[in-house]
């Protein structure tokens, strides 16, 4: 159980184009999920949370306009990159939780999309 | 800035040699630890997590040390084996549920 699919798992796409990234819990219902973002040889960063039904909160530093979050089920979320740029290059990974408790609550990591702007 | 970081970036051990992966955290009122497991081109996997109010957590062939004290972290492997080959990294959860990541160590398995 506990299973978090992307969609797709790598995107190719010319500059100035938007692209948008799927992140689904498919065996459960998750009422928070997370996107990050991956350089080659680096460690996650968190980027966004997003809640169900709401806005999603923006670490500092990431555009919110640039990078559009909708979480509009229990299931889904999707990460939009708009107007894409080379440096946008990334490897996208998404996580989902449960949310049973007030904290500490397990988080399941989607496969990545490895996203690629010519 | 990081709270978590990682003292060597990679880390090559002999086929069947334990392994010992380590990591510092600057927050000393971090209360939940947890290391991942990253395979080229996939997503952390769950290895194995501990709380504040312990000092060693162990699974299926993984430790977990927690030094409080020192606010040092260490992943041990035993028996290591070629399928261990992968980036190792610690992680901190913060009560609003995100997670912070460590540099990573890259383990090589040597034949």
């Amino acid at each position: 159980g506990a299973v978090v699919s992307q969609h797709p798992s790598w995107v190719i796409c010319k500059s100035g184009t938007s692209v948008k990234i799927e992140c689904r819990s498919l065996d459960f219902q998750a009422t928070t999920m997370f996107w990050y973002r991956q350089f080659p040889k680096q460690s996650l960063m968190l980027m966004a949370t997003s809640n169900e039904g709401s806005k999603a909160t923006y670490e500092q530093g990431v555009e919110k306009d640039k990078f559009l979050i909708n979480h509009a089920s229990l299931t889904l979320s999707t990460l939009t990159v708009t107007s894409a740029h080379p440096e946008d290059s990334s490897f996208y990974i998404c996580s989902a939780s449960l949310g049973r408790s007030s904290s500490y609550n397990e988080q399941f990591f989607g496969p990545g999309t490895r996203l690629t702007v010519l | 800035g990081e709270s978590v970081g990682l003292h060597l970036p990679t880390l090559s051990v002999q086929e069947g040699d334990n392994s010992i992966i380590n990591c510092a955290y600057s927050n000393s009122a971090s209360d939940y630890f947890i290391w991942y497991k990253q395979e080229s081109g996939k997503g952390p996997q769950f290895i194995i997590d501990i709380r504040s109010n312990m000092d060693k957590r162990q699974g299926q062939r993984v430790t977990v040390l927690l030094n409080k004290t020192v606010k040092h972290l260490s992943l041990q492997i035993a028996a290591t084996q070629p399928g261990d080959s992968a980036v190792y990294f610690c992680a901190e959860m913060a009560r609003d549920d995100k997670i912070i990541f460590g540099k990573g160590t890259r383990l090589h398995i040597l034949p």
